[in-house]
């Protein structure tokens, strides 16, 4: 079946620096890819997010960039800071159809180091 | 607003009991979903529902079921409890899921354990 696979499942910074995380997905048709924040105790959260008709995007700190060929995808946050740590999920989804179809990567914990 | 609400936030229930997770939205959301997240597994669909009177299956639907009676309100029921249904449970909103930039909200969750 679908899968979304995601990397690394653990990484810790300094704050100031980048971090980056990888996801590949598995169905071709997807063509929506949100990234979500999820802090100790709370939901999920989208802070951005991608369709297929576009190669990057970019909001302040963060940025994600898709390519579709390989099919994979990745979340850069550049200067961490403290209030970055939390668990970022990827997930890739196809909008349009009658079919409601939205599958999670398994989570990456950032700790960002002060 | 308050968004979505979630009702218990933490719930311990015996094998074979049955209950009612609850949730809510004040957003005037068509679409709402159930969601278990599960460590190493991320989150994975249960059911979820277009709008009032629809509902559908998602990825792991087995053990539950769920209603849509009105549009503020998804409540999910797990109708025997296992303890294999011990997950951290996540409702979710969103205007309507099939147009563009659509973004999903999500409730705070509802930590379950089954004995």
């Amino acid at each position: 079946g679908e899968n979304v696979e995601q990397h690394p499942s653990t990484l810790s910074v300094q704050e100031g620096d980048s971090a980056v995380i990888k996801c590949t997905y598995s169905d071709s048709a997807s063509n929506y890819f949100p990234w979500y924040k999820q802090e100790l105790g709370k939901g999920p959260q989208l802070i951005i997010d991608i369709r297929s008709n576009v190669g990057e995007k970019k909001d302040q700190r963060i940025a994600v960039t898709l390519n579709k060929t390989a099919k994979h995808f990745s979340l850069h946050i550049t200067e961490t800071q403290p209030e970055d740590s939390a668990v970022y999920f990827c997930a890739a989804g196809y909008y349009g159809g009658a079919t409601n179809k939205l599958i999670f990567g398994t989570g990456t914990l950032l700790a960002v180091q002060p | 607003n308050a968004g979505v609400t979630q009702t218990p936030k933490f719930q311990v229930l015996k094998t074979g009991q049955s209950m009612t997770l609850q949730c809510a939205q004040d957003m005037n959301h068509e679409y709402m979903s159930w969601y278990r997240q599960d460590p190493g597994m991320g989150l994975r669909l249960i059911h979820y529902s277009v709008g009032a009177g629809i509902t559908d299956q998602g990825e792991v639907p087995n053990g539950y079921n769920v209603s849509r009676s009105t549009t503020e309100d998804f409540p999910l029921r797990l109708l025997s409890a296992a303890p294999s249904q011990t997950s951290v449970y996540f409702c979710a909103s969103s205007y309507s899921w099939l147009l563009p930039g659509n973004e999903q909200f999500f409730g705070p969750g509802t930590r379950l354990t089954v004995l």
